[in-house]
């Protein structure tokens, strides 16, 4: 069975270009979910989806991200223009609906280099 | 609110040694607690979790972590390192069974020396 799968590996941009991440969880897991680790930093919360809805957006930065998951299946997010800050690496992770301790699956992650 | 703090950014161990990673929460509500790693050019790998069962958890690869509720402790061991060992280790929080939410420690990277 497919994990869960990253497009691109890597992403060179320049500032105020728009680049949009894209990420296809492990098939049934509703929940899907977004996290970002600035070089140095902890890997920090993003987004929830449950199937196709929001389900908490607390940790989004600003209104140039915007993420998507129509259908409840992929998810993309879509950084507008983008700035040298939102440099990092992007993971993804998705996991069966159930209480706290299901274990959640990442993917290898989207290396975000802006310059 | 929560929070994961990991002392020591880098650990280095040599081969057949013991590895100890310590972390330290808090959180409100009773946690669950995971121990991820990140082995080079892969994505985050589960180790273990702790979910309010036994204090003494077993993992993968010969790894296991005790929950210490008194200490807000969840240290994570492996009795001799192996070269394989060599990789990022994130201790995480969620917020029991409330959340799936992840809060993550800044992560420890281990070098292992033959």
């Amino acid at each position: 069975e497919a994990g869960v799968t990253q497009f691109p590996s890597h992403s060179v941009i320049e500032k105020g270009q728009t680049v949009t991440l894209r990420c296809d969880p492990i098939s049934g897991h509703d929940n899907l979910y977004w996290y970002r680790r600035v070089m140095g930093k902890e890997i920090k919360f993003l987004l929830h989806f449950v199937k196709e809805s929001k389900q908490d957006e607390s940790g989004m930065p600003n209104n140039r991200f915007l993420a998507e998951r129509t259908g409840g299946t992929y998810s993309t997010l879509k950084v507008q223009p983008a700035e040298l800050e939102d440099s990092g690496v992007y993971f993804c992770a998705s996991s069966q609906l159930g209480q706290g301790n299901t274990e959640a699956f990442f993917g290898q992650g989207t290396r975000l280099t802006v310059v | 609110a929560q929070s994961v703090t990991q002392l020591g950014s880098h650990v280095s161990v040599s081969e057949g040694a013991l590895v100890l990673l310590r972390c330290n929460y808090s959180s409100s509500v009773p946690p669950y607690l995971f121990w991820y790693v990140q082995y080079p050019n892969q994505g985050l790998q589960l180790l273990l979790k702790y979910t309010s069962a036994a204090t003494l958890v077993k993992g993968i690869n010969g790894f296991e972590a005790e929950f210490k509720k008194s200490e807000t402790s969840f240290h994570l061991t492996k009795p001799s390192a192996h070269m394989s060992d060599a990789a990022e280790y994130f201790c995480a929080v969620t917020e029991g069974a409330a959340g799936n939410k992840l809060t993550f420690g800044g992560g420890t990277r281990v070098l292992v020396k033959p």
